[in-house]
């Protein structure tokens, strides 16, 4: 039963270091979602999907973020230059769409839990 | 820019009792808001998702409600159980843009004692 699938479930990395998060959404979904959680900024939108295409980078706080999907499926969050400020959960989600609003609603993985030291 | 807030932050009630989280929002352009439960190291578990032209959706012991005008929801949770403690999120989609991203309030931690 595939839900949306996240890895590392937890990474602890050096700052400076560059770090890849993978997200597998449901099979079938074409909108994916990369959302970051933190004690001090609850919940925050970092970048949509919709296909291989990114209609919305908005939320990417640096230049040292960066995502793409391939093949309409699998993503990847990419952070170069680590900053202990990083340090957050990163959940994706993926969900059906059609047309330009939705309302359908957004699955989530279980998280990467990111630590810079 | 639209905020979104959640009272109260924490809860704690007895078995079986009926509770009501409270979600607000500044900006009634909204296209639907939904409710998550977030249990401890885990995703969101989507509850329920009420479009903008609906008043209320129900899921089991669970009810939202929906007042653009004022600009709140509320999730009405019957007969709570043990198993209903988690942080519960709601979140608000608006229209414009190129996207569908929600934007979160900061939860209610609930626990419910047995």
């Amino acid at each position: 039963g595939a839900g949306v699938s996240q890895s590392p479930s937890n990474k602890v990395t050096e700052k400076g270091k560059d770090v890849e998060l993978r997200c597998d959404p449901i099979s079938g979904h074409t909108a994916l979602y990369w959302y970051r959680q933190s004690l001090g900024q609850g919940l925050e939108f970092l970048i949509y999907f919709q296909g291989n295409s990114a209609p919305d980078k908005s939320g990417l706080p640096s230049d040292r973020f960066s995502a793409e999907r391939t093949g309409g499926s699998v993503s990847t969050l990419t952070i170069q230059r680590t900053q202990q400020e990083d340090s957050a959960v990163y959940l994706c989600a993926s969900s059906l769409r059609s047309g330009r609003y939705s309302n359908q609603p957004q699955h989530f993985g279980d998280g990467t839990r990111l630590s810079i030291l | 820019k639209q905020e979104v807030t959640q009272i109260p932050a924490a809860l704690s009630v007895p078995e079986g009792e009926n509770l009501v989280l409270n979600c607000s929002f500044t900006d009634s352009a909204i296209y639907n808001l939904q409710w998550f439960r977030q249990d401890p190291g885990k995703g969101l578990t989507s509850l329920l998702l009420i479009q903008s032209s609906q008043r209320e959706q129900t899921s089991g012991r669970l009810n939202a409600s929906l007042d653009k005008s004022s600009g709140r929801s509320t999730l009405y949770i019957a007969a709570s159980q043990p198993g209903d403690s988690a942080t519960y999120l709601c979140a608000a989609m608006n229209y414009g843009g190129a996207t569908n991203k929600l934007i979160f309030g900061t939860g209610t931690l609930l626990a419910v004692q047995p």
